[in-house]
């Protein structure tokens, strides 16, 4: 039991050049979340989605895409990279998205742009 | 707006000091606010999840109580140790949506 997963662990991106994140787990979870962590912030949600197919904005989506075509899976991209979107990238699981629903976390994507 | 502050920023205690780490929010209306820990380049570990109608969770060595009505929670760790040193953030679920409000988490440094 992996958990959750996200490839890759760091990367280093030109601006405008695009790039997707994948991010997999394997607890037959329903729900899946991207957020950003930045220096001296909190983790910020960029997208989330409750379900194989669907997909929803949350705080920060601007610049960012995402897709979730298996419910183990889920994809974010960047179309054309900005510095501004030099991060850590975080995808996080859970099982229903209840009151008591504990979310589990990837390793994280260090991700710089230049 | 939901905000979620947590201070100290940093704390640096001896080993085997009993210690309370604070999180405060602005908004009563919440599902429940959870206790997790950041070791460096690691991902997050969930600590603690306290649902909205509960006032604590305990877990071994720690202990997370809630406060709705005035705002805050603590992290009480009990004779800490050099292991754990690692940032404690904290997070609260908001009603009407599945998002998590974060703190931007206290530096915990334990000195052996």
């Amino acid at each position: 039991n992996a958990g959750v997963t996200q490839t890759p662990k760091f990367r280093v991106l030109k601006t405008g050049q695009s790039m997707t994140l994948l991010c997999a787990q394997d607890m037959n979870h329903e729900y899946m979340y991207w957020y950003r962590q930045d220096p001296g912030m909190g983790l910020r949600l960029i997208h989330y989605s409750v379900g194989e197919g669907t997909t929803a904005k949350g705080e920060v989506p601007d610049g960012y895409n995402v897709s979730r075509l298996k419910k183990q899976n889920f994809l974010l991209g960047l179309e054309s990279a900005a510095p501004s979107q030099t991060s850590v990238y975080f995808c996080a699981s859970s099982y229903f998205g209840g009151a008591g629903d504990e979310q589990y976390f990837g390793p994280g994507t260090r991700l710089t742009v230049t | 707006k939901q905000e979620v502050t947590q201070i100290p920023a940093a704390l640096s205690v001896p080993e085997g000091e009993n210690l309370v780490l604070n999180c405060s929010f602005t908004d009563s209306a919440i599902y429940n606010l959870q206790w997790f820990r950041q070791d460096p380049g690691k991902g997050l570990t969930s600590l603690l999840l306290i649902q909205s109608s509960q006032r604590e969770q305990t877990s071994g060595r720690l202990n997370a109580s809630l406060d709705k009505s005035s705002g805050r929670s603590t992290l009480y760790i009990a004779a800490s140790q050099p292991g754990d040193s690692a940032t404690y953030l904290c997070a609260v679920k908001v009603d009407s949506n599945y998002q998590l409000i974060w703190g931007a988490g206290t530096k915990l440094i334990i000195k052996p």
